[in-house]
């Protein structure tokens, strides 16, 4: 079954808007878990990651947020741009294991 | 540097017929990774290389999937015969070994399989 779940599918944002995408695990054992962004034609890149010990994880307009109690954890964009149109992926890893778990994935359209 | 390379970018064959997807990773780097991912779903892990060994194959759908990489450099996934349900967008990615927990992973731009 599916490892990690991710919503919503597909997001569309006005420029300078907040963009959520949210994703929820059921392995406890996980204590990873990086966001890939993926525009047309290339191979999704780490944009940022988080590991359980923090709840919180920021990059410039990119914010992670982790609630390990709920098994769920979340990306934030800030201000919002159309650069920032991609798909993401969440996914989730556990120490010294080196494959990840991705979640289905959320395209994302931010309109100017 | 150059990134982690795939080829070819797309590949349409028939059912029955026989497809070898190439990854080049990037050099230097001992992991090797591939994933898959069918049309609107998540991507999925496929296995994972240590130089040239098969660190994990557990996710290699069945027998006629055949991943293989020569002296540790670049690898190999054929598949044969091709099924309908093998369509889908295959991801190399590649990553060093720095003997930290967690290695970030370099993923290639993709080769999108049809199997018609």
């Amino acid at each position: 079954q599916q490892q990690v779940k991710q919503s919503p599918q597909s997001l569309i944002v006005q420029k300078g808007g907040i963009s959520i995408i949210n994703c929820a695990y059921e392995n406890t054992a996980f204590d990873y878990f990086p966001w890939y962004q993926q525009f047309p034609g290339k191979g999704p890149a780490l944009l940022i990651a988080i590991r359980p010990d923090v709840s919180e994880k920021k990059e410039g307009r990119f914010t992670i947020s982790f609630n390990k109690s709920a098994k769920q954890f979340s990306l934030h964009i800030m201000d919002s741009q159309p650069g920032d149109s991609a798909t993401y992926f969440c996914a989730a890893s556990r120490r010294n294991f080196n494959k990840f778990y991705f979640g289905s994935g959320t395209k994302l359209n931010v309109k100017p | 540097e150059a990134g982690v390379t795939q080829f070819p970018s797309h590949s349409v064959i028939e059912k029955g017929q026989t497809v070898t997807l190439r990854c080049d990773p990037i050099s230097g780097h001992d992991n090797l990774y591939w994933y898959r991912r069918v049309m609107g779903k998540e991507i999925k892990f496929l296995l994972h290389f240590v130089k040239e060994s098969k660190q994990d194959e557990s996710g290699m759908p069945n027998n006629r999937f055949l991943a293989e990489r020569t002296g540790g450099t670049y690898s190999t996934l054929k598949v044969q015969p091709a099924e309908l349900e093998d369509s889908g967008v295959y991801f190399c990615a590649s990553s060093p070994d720095r003997g930290q927990i967690y290695n970030e992973q370099f993923f290639g731009p993709g080769t999108r399989l049809t199997v018609l």
